[in-house]
């Protein structure tokens, strides 16, 4: 019954070779949101889409993107990563429509960079 | 984005005894304040979160306070068990109509010895 599902959840990519995540969702909702979180640091918002909106966060790199081909998937691509891009990527959804505004987080992806 | 400091980074505590971790937020407009358990290797999970219009929750061992007016809100564990062992993460967002992204604190290592 998992909610939200990211593969694979490890990756291993060269520098400067573009990589894509997976993040897919069983719940429906309207949001998705992708997160950065090296280790023993705390989880740092990349970019959500609401619907097909997207929306970067103003520091965010622009080698990394996103897409979202319909509701249920989303993207990470990061096109041409650095020694500085190792980290786990979550990614999160939501929806306004529930009362509650929890956040569901996947499991999350490793990425090294050899 | 908000800035969001969190302390303790790192507390210990016997079993049973109780543990409480704070944390300050720049952004007024903020109103939503959830607090997120992780454990080694796996994702965030929502343990507990508040809203603006209330100015405490509890629910079984925990509890969140939140003071509006000096911006900060803390995390009450009582009768810690081992299993309560964790990193924990505070993190603020402004209820929007869709989104509600979240920016988090530093984290906080709670161990807690048999």
């Amino acid at each position: 019954d998992a909610m939200v599902i990211q593969n694979p959840r490890y990756q291993v990519t060269q520098f400067g070779k573009p990589v894509t995540l997976s993040c897919s969702q069983t719940l429906n909702h309207n949001v998705m949101y992708w997160y950065q979180q090296k280790s023993s640091q705390a989880p740092k918002l990349l970019f959500h889409y609401y619907d097909k909106d997207f929306n970067n966060e103003a520091d965010t790199p622009d080698n990394f993107q996103s897409r979202r081909p319909n509701t249920s998937f989303c993207f990470l691509d990061i096109r041409s990563p650095g020694l500085g891009d190792a980290a786990m990527y979550l990614c999160a959804t939501s929806s306004p429509r529930e009362s509650s505004y929890e956040q569901y987080f996947g499991p999350g992806t490793r990425l090294t960079v050899t | 984005g908000e800035n969001v400091e969190q302390h303790p980074s790192t507390l210990s505590v016997q079993e049973g005894d109780s543990a409480v971790i704070k944390c300050t937020y720049s952004d007024s407009a903020s109103n939503y304040f959830p607090w997120y358990k992780q454990e080694l290797g796996k994702r965030p999970q929502l343990i507990i979160d508040i809203r603006s219009n209330v100015g405490e929750k509890k629910d079984q061992r925990i509890a969140v306070t939140l003071n509006k007016t000096a911006k900060h809100f803390s995390l009450h564990i009582t009768e810690t068990q081992p299993e309560d062992s964790a990193v924990y993460f505070c993190a603020v967002a402004r209820l929007l109509t869709g989104a509600n992204n979240l920016f988090f604190g530093t984290g906080t290592r709670l161990t807690v010895i048999p």
